[in-house]
C-alpha cells in the first residue's frame, strides 16, 4: 500500500531562518506530487506541483520554492521566512498523469515568529 | 477568486440525524469533484467523489450529489456519529495551463456532531 510522509511534524522558526520541509511517498513510482498551505480556518491554497523529478511547476508568487530531487521526494524550501509563511502545509501525491484523488500526508504546522 | 465554495461554514446536528453539506462550483466545463474530511491537525482523507457524467453517487454512508443545471454538489451523511466531526471540503478539477490539472478547494464547512 501507498504511504506518504511528512517531517517534521510541528516546526518553530524565527523571521528571516531558512525552511526545509521533506515529504515522501512509498509504495508507488512516478507520482504526481503537490504542495498546499492551509491557513487557520480557510481552504488549501496550492502552492507547487511535480510531474516528474526537476520539473516544479508553481501556483503562486511567494517566499517559497520546492524542488524534486528524486522520484518519491518532494521538498519545501525558504531561504528566508517571513511572518506570513505561517501555516499548516501539505504534502500530497496523486497518480501519474491522473489528476483526480489527491492522497495527503499528515502534514507540518509552522510558526514563524 | 475561487471556483469553488461552500454555503455554510458551519453546520451543527444531533447524533443520529442526516447531515447535508453543500458546495457551488462556477466552472461549467469542471468533470470531476471530490469531498475531503479533515479533522483537526491532520492532512485530509478522501470521502468520495463524482464525475460529471453522474448526478449521485453512494458510499458508506455517504452520498454525493451532483445538480450541473446549478452548478451544485452535496456530500448527505446519514445517522451522523460524533466521529464525523470535522471540516469537510469539496474540490473541482480545473485545468492548470498545458494538459495539467489542479484540484481547487473550497472553504470548508465545520461540521459539529452533538452527542
Amino acid at each position: 500500500s501507498q504511504t506518504i510522509h511528512q517531517w517534521p511534524a510541528t516546526l518553530v522558526q524565527p523571521v528571516g531562518s531558512p525552511l526545509s520541509l521533506e515529504c515522501t511517498v512509498e509504495g508507488t513510482s512516478n507520482p504526481n506530487l503537490y504542495w498546499y498551505r492551509q491557513a487557520a480556518g480557510r481552504g488549501l491554497q496550492l502552492l507547487f506541483y511535480s510531474v516528474g523529478i526537476g520539473q516544479i511547476s508553481s501556483e503562486v508568487p511567494q517566499n517559497l520554492s520546492a524542488s524534486r530531487p528524486q522520484d518519491r521526494q518532494f521538498i519545501l524550501s525558504s531561504k528566508k521566512l517571513l511572518l506570513s509563511d505561517s501555516g499548516f502545509y501539505l504534502c500530497a501525491w496523486s497518480v501519474r498523469d491522473s489528476y483526480n484523488e489527491q492522497f495527503f500526508g499528515p502534514g507540518t504546522r509552522l510558526t514563524v515568529l | 477568486g475561487e471556483n469553488v465554495g461552500l454555503h455554510l461554514p458551519t453546520l451543527s446536528v444531533q447524533e443520529g440525524d442526516n447531515s447535508i453539506i453543500n458546495c457551488a462550483y462556477s466552472n461549467s466545463a469542471s468533470d470531476y469533484f471530490i469531498w475531503y474530511k479533515q479533522e483537526s491537525g491532520k492532512g485530509p482523507q478522501f470521502i468520495i467523489d463524482i464525475r460529471s457524467n453522474m448526478d449521485k453517487r453512494q458510499g458508506q454512508r455517504v452520498t454525493v450529489l451532483l445538480n450541473k443545471t446549478v452548478k451544485h454538489l452535496s456530500l448527505q451523511i446519514a445517522a451522523t456519529q460524533p466521529g464525523d466531526s470535522a471540516v469537510y471540503f469539496c474540490a473541482e478539477k480545473m485545468r492548470s495551463g498545458g494538459s495539467n490539472y489542479k484540484l481547487t478547494f473550497g472553504k470548508g464547512t465545520l461540521l459539529t456532531v452533538n452527542p
